[in-house]
């Protein structure tokens, strides 16, 4: 069973552009975790999308944003890029019983913002 | 909303010693999960430690284990016989058993082991 996997694993951009980032959960779950590590900082949730819809998301501005595929892949977009977006965006897949599920998370994708 | 504390910026231990990572959490809830993660070098999280709060019973996992005192809002995480391969950032994770379940991340404990 692969687990999460995240594309790019690098990514520079220049202030003022998009950013898009991917991930695929494990084979077979549905939901998706989108955590931001800034430099320094713990990490902080972003989004969760769940069955293609987004159920929630953390203290982040609306130029933040994604979407969930029918294949349960996802997106995570940042628009407007400001310096301090630079950080790792990790994404995470729960697994086991949905209120017993531990999350496992995937190798991140590194956003460095010029 | 939920809050998770490491007083602890940075630990150092020796090889084949014994080291305890502290984390503290506010909750108002009754039932949740608690978790403690590992990020080495590469970035990557790595699950180390699960601990549900209506057990009583610390978890164990190999040379791993917790000390979870519910009342008084405290989950350490004591690893045994410290190897190179242990030297990450150790998170410690909270999460509700309700809702949203995503996970509350305190800010992190460098740990480096000394050969």
């Amino acid at each position: 069973e692969a687990g999460v996997t995240q594309s790019p694993t690098h990514l520079i951009k220049t202030r003022g552009q998009q950013a898009t980032l991917r991930c695929s959960p494990i084979s077979g779950h549905t939901s998706v975790y989108w955590y931001q590590q800034a430099l320094g900082l713990g990490l902080q949730f972003l989004l969760w999308y769940d069955e293609g819809e987004e159920r929630n998301r953390g203290n982040f501005p609306p130029r933040f944003s994604g979407r969930q595929f029918p294949n349960y892949s996802s997106e995570l977009n940042v628009n407007a890029l400001e310096l301090e977006d630079s950080a790792l965006y990790l994404c995470a897949t729960p697994r086991g019983l949905a209120a017993l599920s531990t999350q496992y998370f995937g190798p991140g994708t590194r956003l460095t913002v010029l | 909303a939920q809050t998770v504390t490491q007083s602890q910026p940075e630990m150092s231990v020796q090889e084949a010693e014994t080291v305890t990572l502290s984390c503290t959490y506010d909750t108002s809830e009754s039932d949740y999960y608690l978790f403690w993660y590992k990020q080495p070098p590469s970035r990557q999280m790595i699950l180390v430690i699960r601990q549900e709060a209506y057990k009583q019973q610390n978890a164990t996992e190999n040379r791993f284990s917790v000390n979870f005192q519910k009342a008084a809002k405290s989950f350490s995480l004591k690893i045994s016989d410290s190897q190179l391969g242990d030297a990450a950032m150790y998170f410690c994770a909270y999460r509700s058993a309700e809702g949203a379940q995503k996970l509350v991340f305190g800010q992190g404990t460098r740990l480096t082991i000394n050969p």
